[in-house]
């Protein structure tokens, strides 16, 4: 069975950095595309960007472009999203997705704020 | 960008009725067309993939149709569990992208 796990919530200040994760289970974590979706409070859903683990082929929207890193460790089969700084903007339900959206992780909310 | 447009944003409905939510894709996406349901404080659940393919377990209740720019979900007798927002995503090509989500209330 497919399962993604993710790291808990944050709560974070801005102009901090964080790396939140998504731990794939169940399948062969290097063969399939894996990427995260963006959710903030009581708004639709947002397509951040993916990443194939096995060649770490990586590809962005360009709404955030710049703002994010995707990238995956194949050696504990985790994939990560990470922020240099953060604003008070990016606080969000973060969801990682195989594939095209087969399987969700849990979610984890970030929270920034001074 | 590919642009999704979901109608109708919100609708009511009773137990029983069938349901249709629409989505439009800005250019041709063949059947690269998914279909989620999320309910409040869950993460979204897939429904359908490649336009018309049940995702294992989904009730047959679901069913996704089109293909090109014209998509449509019906459910075809709503349930109390059906109460929830439904979104489209398109994957044919980068950025991936969401409609804006149908709200499916309790009339």
């Amino acid at each position: 069975e497919v399962q993604l796990v993710q790291s808990g919530a944050e709560v974070k200040k801005p102009g901090e950095s964080l790396k939140i994760s998504c731990k794939g289970s169940g399948y062969s974590f290097i063969s399939h595309w894996i990427g995260w979706v963006r959710q903030k409070p009581g708004k639709g859903l947002e397509w951040i960007g993916i990443i194939h683990p096995g060649d770490s082929d990586t590809r962005y929207s360009p709404s955030f472009q710049g703002q994010v890193t995707i990238s995956a460790d194949k050696s504990i089969s985790t994939a990560y999203l990470q922020w240099s700084s953060l604003k008070a903007s990016d606080t969000a339900m973060y969801y990682c997705v195989y594939t095209s959206g087969d399987y969700w992780g849990q979610g984890a909310l970030v929270t920034v704020s001074s | 960008d590919i642009q999704m447009t979901q109608s109708p944003s919100s609708l009511s409905a009773s137990v029983g009725d069938r349901v249709t939510i629409t989505c439009r894709a800005s250019q041709g996406i063949s059947n690269y067309l998914a279909w989620f349901q999320q309910k409040p404080g869950k993460a979204p659940k897939s429904l359908i993939y490649a336009a018309s393919n049940l995702q294992s377990g989904v009730p047959s209740k679901f069913s996704g149709s089109g293909s090109g720019t014209d998509f449509t979900l019906t459910i075809s007798s709503l349930q109390p569990e059906d109460f929830a927002t439904y979104y489209c995503q398109q994957y044919n090509s980068y950025p991936w992208t969401f409609g804006q989500g149908t709200k499916v209330e309790i009339k």
